[in-house]
């Protein structure tokens, strides 16, 4: 089944603990990127990939880091997670050009 | 990217057509319009886009107006399911820009 694959589903963490969140598609998407979900705020994008290697800032970058060393992966870190950074956290996929994404199912993280 | 316009809830009865609104009247030559939908706090879910043409797939069909400063996605029968925010958005190239949306509330 063609989907895209985030882990943890939850997180509960504390101040300052380094975390990653992965992301995974099986669809040899080119693209992806990873979206925040705030109540009031709506979806945000912090980072994306436009292939392997290649990697640029969303609109809310700050605070966080991504890789992308293989074309199926696309980990999100939190080098020194804060409250702020609770969401719900969205990593999507797609094909370039004029394609329809795909949206995983999300990571709702909590930071104390 | 173009903005979008979109009224913030509206409600349908189960079966019947829903008929959606966006207004994007600042819209570029090359920009496509794309509907996404998100049931509770599930992953957003690709709907439909279309650039000029009327389409329709088997979720749902977009119209957009000649003018492009428009258009209408319709779920012809609607169903409890249904019941979703609707995202209208205007994409040039690989961006998404995620508005408020219309909450669609679907009623037996």
């Amino acid at each position: 089944e063609a989907q895209v694959t985030q882990n943890p589903r939850y997180l509960i963490t504390v101040t300052g603990k380094k975390l990653t969140v992965t992301c995974s598609q099986n669809m040899n998407h080119e693209y992806m990127s990873w979206y925040r979900q705030d109540p009031g705020l709506g979806l945000r994008q912090i980072y994306y990939s436009m292939n392997v290697e290649v990697t640029d800032k969303g609109d809310v970058p700050e605070g966080y880091k991504v890789s992308r060393k293989e074309k199926r992966n696309f980990p999100l870190i939190l080098e020194s997670p804060s409250p702020n950074q609770t969401s719900l956290y969205f990593c999507a996929s797609g094909r370039t050009g004029h394609y329809g994404y795909t949206f995983g199912s999300g990571t709702r993280l909590t930071v104390v | 990217d173009a903005k979008t316009t979109q009224p913030t809830s509206m409600d349908c009865a189960e079966g019947r057509a829903a008929n959606l609104p966006c207004n994007h009247s600042t819209i570029s030559g090359n920009e496509y319009v794309y509907w996404y939908r998100q049931i509770h706090s599930q992953g957003p879910q690709y709907i439909i886009h279309g650039l000029k043409n009327n389409e329709t797939n088997e979720m749902a069909s977009l119209i957009i107006t000649e003018d492009r400063k428009s258009s209408t996605l319709i779920l012809p029968h609607a169903t409890l399911r249904d019941t979703a925010v609707y995202y209208c958005i205007v994409r040039g190239d690989y961006k998404l820009s995620f508005g408020a949306g219309t909450t669609v509330t679907v009623r037996a």
